[in-house]
């Protein structure tokens, strides 16, 4: 079963823009993952969040995280049409199992 | 280096066929790790290994799912009987070790269709 939701399901914007996603998840964690995957076959690892942060960056990605609202959130700036992708937030359990939210497919256009 | 890889990327069986899918992890990784995605599940986890055990099965849907991993590297995903509820991309990811601070790196996976 998945931890929680993300929402949007799915979200279109223009290259140049902001994307936001926001994933919800039910227990506590010790870090919250957020993954890329193209096409529907492997998935990328793009950041990792530890419980005791509440914002972080890579590149022209941030991510944060609000354990009292079990919540975090992906913001891609400056999107290109190579970001089109569906995206997952992913929390750790017991023996490092990925438990994955519902996934935000994202689409850019030029 | 290499990634994860694993074969067959595709593979369309007959409903009560067995199949079995293969994953090769990154060298030197001890951890390595099935999940499933489905459209009606989503991305689940299915089992893991820390070098050649897999302490913990419940994951896997049911006793026609089998998995073994050899000399801490190759793993098999092995499907008996399969129904059409296993068509799936079934994904392979190995870590360095068992950890939550230690990325997964994921393979393409494997499209398994029953028809």
């Amino acid at each position: 079963s998945q931890q929680g939701e993300e929402d949007p399901q799915a979200l279109s914007i223009q290259e140049g823009e902001n994307a936001t996603m926001n994933c919800s998840y039910k227990t506590s964690i010790n870090n919250l993952q957020w993954y890329r995957q193209n096409s529907g076959r492997g998935l990328v690892h793009l950041i990792l969040i530890r419980s005791n942060e509440r914002e972080k960056h890579s590149g022209r990605l941030r991510v944060t995280l609000d354990t009292s609202k079990k919540s975090s959130s992906l913001l891609i700036t400056a999107s290109r049409a190579a970001d089109t992708a569906s995206y997952f937030c992913a929390t750790v359990g017991t023996a490092s199992k990925l438990t994955f939210g519902t996934g935000t497919r994202l689409q850019v256009t030029l | 280096g290499a990634g994860v890889s694993q074969s067959p990327s595709n593979k369309v069986t007959e409903k009560g066929k067995d199949v079995e899918l293969r994953c090769d992890p990154i060298s030197g990784h001890t951890a390595l790790y099935w999940y499933r995605q489905s459209l009606g599940q989503g991305l689940e986890f299915l089992i893991y290994f820390q070098g050649n055990s897999a302490p913990d099965k419940s994951g896997l849907p049911s006793d026609r799912f089998s998995a073994e991993r050899t000399g801490g590297s190759v793993s098999t995903l092995t499907i008996q009987r399969t129904q059409q509820e296993d068509s799936a991309v079934y994904l392979c990811a190995s870590s360095l070790a068992l950890g939550d601070l230690y990325e997964q790196y994921f393979g393409p996976g494997t499209r398994l269709t029953v028809t």
